[in-house]
């Protein structure tokens, strides 16, 4: 079956230019996760959604972050007026969140590999 | 608060040699632990997962790991190297309380060479 899929691959943007990026998880996956990787970083937790709530937002780094998640499907995050050190590849993960005891592994998309110059 | 260090940047094997990845972890309670691998310029890929049970766990591609509760540890390990086994290895724990959907807390990444 479909994995999961994020688009734009790449995208390049001038500083101060508001992105958006698009998740496509997995049909039937509950669980949506937003990350960030950059070399300085590593790998970052932004936000998780089940469903199409957020219970945790903790990772998004500034208020120009933000994401929303419809009909418990697509999912977008968007980041307002760019900074070079928002430059990064995003990745999206989903799961099919927890069930009972049981934790499941999420799954990753290509992931959006974002410049901002 | 959860943590994973993995102490190595990079490990180098001869192709046929077995390999260790080692993964160490700081959590409170149960720890769910689980390997990733990145091959360039494409996502992560699931390799195993331990949430109970065998402390040796299998997962794809000929990978296992074991769990060692007393050294905190989940080192990933294989027989035999291939030189297509090359690639970024993450390991994670999940973080945060049960109910907050259990987002991945990710070491900084071993880098992974097999030589022929």
């Amino acid at each position: 079956g479909a994995g999961v899929s994020q688009s734009p691959s790449n995208k390049v943007t001038e500083k101060g230019k508001d992105v958006e990026l698009r998740c496509d998880p997995i049909s039937g996956h509950t669980a949506l996760y937003w990350y960030r990787q950059s070399l300085g970083q590593g790998l970052e937790f932004l936000i998780y959604f089940q469903g199409n709530s957020a219970p945790d937002k903790s990772g998004l780094p500034s208020d120009r972050f933000s994401a929303e998640r419809t009909g418990g499907s697509v999912s977008t995050l968007t980041i307002q007026r760019t900074q070079q050190e928002d430059s990064a590849v995003y990745l999206c993960a989903s799961s099919l969140g927890l069930r009972g005891r049981r934790f499941n592994e999420q799954f990753f998309g290509p992931g959006t590999r974002l410049t901002v110059l | 608060a959860q943590s994973v260090a993995q102490p190595e940047d990079q490990v180098n094997v001869a192709e046929g040699n077995p390999l260790t990845v080692k993964c160490t972890y700081s959590v409170s309670g149960n720890p769910y632990l689980f390997w990733y691998v990145q091959y360039p310029n494409r996502g992560l890929q699931f390799l195993l997962k331990y949430i109970t049970g065998d402390n040796l766990v299998k997962g794809s591609y000929g990978f296992e790991a074991e769990f060692n509760k007393s050294q905190t540890s989940f080192h990933l390990k294989k027989p035999s190297a291939l030189v297509s086994d090359s690639a970024l290895y993450f390991c994670a724990v999940r973080g945060g309380l049960y109910n907050q959907g259990g987002k991945l807390i990710f070491g900084q990444g071993t880098e992974l060479s097999v030589k022929p």
